[in-house]
């Protein structure tokens, strides 16, 4: 598919917020998601978001859309030291189609 | 537990060997789809497969092939091995009412 590109690395100091971006090429895409990566685990849904909303928020989790620039950022609130992995940004054409995903941004949290 | 089951977590074999990769989906979820994981490719989507039939296909080379059985569980089978090859194997399942793929631990392959 189209590239999903994202940042490679982000530090911050526990207590900020983190904002990750993310931007898309593929213009049909209808539905785009975040992931989260532990060391040595799986894919974690941390939250979706449809291309037809501009913003979605899930506790300490705001997804921000702009679809006019393909762009989709993450912001995590009060981010703290367990918030350490690294973060995919995915976009599926539709319901049922493959996701694609972004090479991910590795997030540091630092006390 | 994410309720996608796969196995074996960790495979090492040598270079022009042959391997099979399980996965079971949630209960209940039809769809299943294989993805390969790497430090130069990120996150390939390799195949898809619904309720037993082949949906869709990624980048997957010719050496690797996949089925889904009437169980809904899937293989992916991986022959010729080359040093390449290497990497994490994740499979995903979909519920048809929810929009999020639910991802297995993976298996990581190592060619020696």
């Amino acid at each position: 598919g189209e590239d999903v590109e994202q940042s490679l690395f982000l530090s911050v100091r526990e207590g900020d917020s983190s904002v990750i971006n993310c931007t898309y090429t593929d213009s049909s895409s209808t539905y785009l998601y975040w992931y989260k990566q532990e060391p040595g685990a799986g894919l974690q849904l941390l939250t979706y978001i449809f291309s037809n909303m501009d913003m979605k928020q899930d506790q300490r989790l705001t997804v921000l859309l702009n679809k006019k620039d393909k762009h989709l950022s993450l912001r995590i609130a009060d981010t703290q030291t367990g918030d350490s992995a690294i973060y995919f940004c995915a976009e599926s054409m539709g319901s049922g189609y493959a996701l694609n995903f972004g090479k991910g941004t590795s997030l540091l949290v630092t006390p | 537990d994410s309720g996608v089951t796969q196995t074996p977590k960790h495979l090492i074999t040598a270079t022009g060997q042959r391997v099979t990769l399980r996965c079971s989906p949630r209960s209940g979820d039809l769809s299943v789809y294989w993805y390969q994981q790497s430090l130069d490719q990120g996150l390939q989507f390799l195949i898809q497969y619904y309720n037993g039939e082949e949906r869709a296909k990624g980048n997957i080379l010719e050496r690797f092939s996949a089925q889904q059985f009437p169980d809904l569980h899937s293989e992916l089978n991986l022959s010729s091995l080359e040093l390449g090859d290497s990497a994490l194997y994740f499979c995903a399942s979909r519920d048809r009412d929810f929009y999020g793929y639910t991802f297995g631990s993976g298996t990581r392959l190592t060619v020696v």
